[in-house]
């Protein structure tokens, strides 16, 4: 089975620009979170989709959003990008009735 | 909310010996999960061992191995035999019981296995 995929993987963007990232879960999945690893901040849970609908949400303003489609890709979307917007953003991917998430590789964005 | 604590940054270990590393938790839920995922330096995620708090049975995962020590919120894992390709930054986490998938993490430590 293929794992979770991310694209792209590298994105540079400067300060005020909006940017979307992708992610495709391991098939059969429906569950996709997204986490954000800065190394100040370290991991920080950013929000869960699950069946097209958001199931959770942290910490963070109305600039990051998301959304699932009906074959359970997801995407993110950062508004008026900052500089503290630099990270790598982390997707992961739960099977049905079990409790663990599985990582795709990240998508490293860069800000200047 | 809960907390994850790993007061442990860095931790090197010798080839071939063992090294535990430690893991610290809050939290008023009496059921849970914790894993401990590992990052190497291509900073893909890897799920290395899962354990669930209402089993008193500690997880192993060939040579890894957690201590679970429910009442006194400590989630430790040992690493067996270590290897080269161990050396990683690990990470703790938490996860509340529900349908919600959210881990709470902690900062995480760097083992560093010398040869």
């Amino acid at each position: 089975k293929a794992g979770v995929t991310q694209t792209p993987r590298y994105l540079i963007k400067t300060r005020g620009q909006q940017v979307t990232l992708s992610c495709s879960p391991i098939s059969g999945h429906r569950s996709v979170s997204w986490y954000q690893q800065t190394p100040g901040q370290g991991l920080q849970f950013l929000f869960e989709y699950f069946s097209e609908t958001q199931r959770n949400k942290g910490n963070f303003p109305g600039r990051f959003s998301g959304r699932q489609f009906s074959n359970s890709r997801s995407e993110m979307n950062v508004s008026t990008l900052e500089l503290g917007d630099s990270a790598l953003y982390l997707c992961a991917s739960s099977p049905p009735g079990l409790h663990e998430q599985f990582f795709g590789p990240g998508t490293r964005l860069t800000v200047l | 909310a809960q907390t994850v604590t790993q007061s442990q940054p860095e931790m090197s270990v010798q080839e071939a010996e063992t090294v535990t590393l430690s893991c610290t938790y809050d939290t008023s839920e009496s059921d849970y999960y914790l894993f401990w995922y590992k990052q190497p330096p291509s900073r893909q995620m890897i799920l290395v061992i899962r354990q669930e708090a209402y089993k008193q049975q500690n997880a192993t995962e060939n040579r890894f191995s957690v201590n679970f020590q429910k009442a006194a919120k400590s989630f430790s894992l040992k690493i067996s035999d270590s290897q080269l390709g161990d050396a990683a930054m690990y990470f703790c986490a938490y996860r509340s019981p529900g349908s919600a998938r959210q881990l709470t993490f902690g900062s995480g430590t760097q083992l560093t296995v010398l040869p």
